[in-house]
């Protein structure tokens, strides 16, 4: 059975903390990793990973993905309080129209 | 520029009671998906479509039923509904195709059972 799994499932930090969330997959016919971010509506995409050891980034924002380990992290650096949110972890399979894996989210919670 | 629009917004249903939730996207995509959300558990597949005219289960069936009679819509029904399906759902759709941006989602529907 295919499954995403993400850690840890919450977080609180303070304002310029660093935080790294993890998420690990095991699926059949692997396509891509994707990144979303999601806060009280709908989820608005991040990051697409496809290959190993290409960092994506934006702002403070980072991901990287490694297909031996079948994992990805996303890194936040100096968080801030507008950065709480749900984030998850998807993984998209060489299927054309197979929907999306989702994992069950991390909810980070910044404090200032 | 409205992408996919979910109706309605917010519902509160009693046990028993049906109703159909409407998604329509303007994108000409082949690919729609209903999704449910609740507390800790990220987003589960309900139903998909991967064409007019066609639909197909996806994680969490049980209790809906959809339609996809015309390429822009995609119907989600509750016939008889039940507290379990109290939850936020959420329409998405897709083209399949190579663009980083896999999924376009609409804003989502509260449902209360009570």
């Amino acid at each position: 059975e295919d499954k995403v799994v993400q850690s840890p499932l919450s977080l609180v930090v303070h304002e310029g903390d660093t935080v790294t969330l993890n998420c690990s997959y095991e699926v059949t016919n692997f396509r891509s990793l994707l990144w979303y971010k999601q806060e009280k509506k709908a989820p608005t995409f991040l990051f697409m990973l496809t290959s190993s050891g290409i960092e994506k980034k934006s702002g403070r924002l980072s991901s990287i993905l490694d297909k031996k380990e079948l994992f990805s992290i996303l890194n936040i650096t100096a968080t801030q309080t507008g950065d709480s949110a749900v984030y998850l972890c998807a993984v998209e399979l060489n299927q054309a129209g197979t929907a999306l894996i989702f994992g069950k989210g991390t909810t980070l919670s910044v404090s200032s | 520029n409205a992408g996919v629009t979910q109706t309605p917004k917010f519902r509160v249903l009693k046990t028993g009671q049906s109703m159909t939730l409407l998604c329509a996207q303007d994108m000409n995509h082949e690919y729609m998906y209903w999704y449910r959300q609740d507390p800790g558990m990220g987003l589960r597949l309900i139903h998909y479509s991967v064409g007019e005219g066609t639909t197909a289960k996806g994680e969490v069936p049980d209790g809906y039923n959809v339609s996809r009679l015309k390429k822009q819509n995609f119907l989600l029904g509750l016939e008889s509904a039940a507290p379990s399906q109290t939850s936020v759902y959420f329409c998405a759709s897709s083209d399949g195709g190579a663009g980083d941006e896999k999924l376009f989602f609409g804003s989502g529907t509260q449902l209360s059972v009570l």
